[in-house]
């Protein structure tokens, strides 16, 4: 069965980085891209960005151009996302998510379990 | 960038009570827009894509419809665990966007 798996929770002090892994199993990576979506407390999911898994192409949202890399390792079936610079309002849970492609656009069928990324000095 | 607005923001209900959430584009996203389920501390759930297709082991109770601007999802007869948060999402162009959540409450 499809499965996505978050790393474990993070905490940093303001202006540090953190990179959070993927690790999926049950299809083949390269035949799908994964999505990064975080979502901070008591607010609604934010799309960060999306990876392909095949060519490891990338579309990052606006608002996280240059603090925010996604790359994936083909070898182990896992994606990651760094996020550097980072302010309090950062703190989120960060979820990564399988994009399936049909009927002309995109969703997110299976996630991860996510991962609380803490940011506190 | 595309603004999803949802409405209401929370709604009470009961078991066997048939709801509907309405979400509201801030301009056209043709069909192209998703509903997710998600309960507390869990990840969301995808329920409908392509604003009327039932994903895959979702029961038939829940349904979806609309196109350009206007989709609304419907639970036609609540079950208690139907009790959660529910987003829409438009993936017509990026950034794709979440609405900002209906809380369903009993």
């Amino acid at each position: 069965q499809v499965q996505l798996v978050n790393s474990g929770p993070e905490v940093r002090k303001p202006g540090a980085s953190v990179k959070v892994s993927c690790k999926t199993s049950g299809y083949t990576f390269t035949r799908y891209g994964i999505t990064w979506v975080r979502q901070a407390p008591g607010q609604g999911p934010e799309w960060m960005g999306w990876i392909s898994g095949y060519n490891a192409n990338t579309k990052y949202a606006e608002k996280f151009q240059g603090r925010v890399s996604m790359t994936t390792d083909t070898s182990t079936s896992t994606a990651y996302m760094e996020l550097t610079s980072l302010r309090s309002d950062d703190t989120a849970i960060y979820y990564c998510a399988r994009d399936y492609y049909t009927s002309g656009t995109y969703h997110f069928d299976y996630w991860g379990q996510g991962t609380l990324v803490t940011v506190s000095s | 960038d595309i603004q999803m607005t949802q409405s209401p923001s929370s709604l009470s209900a009961s078991v066997g009570d048939r709801i509907t959430i309405t979400c509201r584009a801030s301009q056209s996203v043709r069909t192209y827009l998703n509903w997710y389920q998600q309960k507390p501390r869990k990840a969301p759930q995808l329920l409908i894509y392509a604003a009327s297709n039932l994903q895959s082991g979702v029961p038939s109770r829940f349904s979806g419809s609309g196109s350009g601007t206007d989709f609304t999802l419907t639970i036609s007869s609540l079950q208690p665990e139907d009790f959660a948060t529910y987003y829409c999402q438009q993936s017509s162009s990026t950034p794709y966007t979440f609405g900002q959540g209906t809380k369903l409450e009993i």
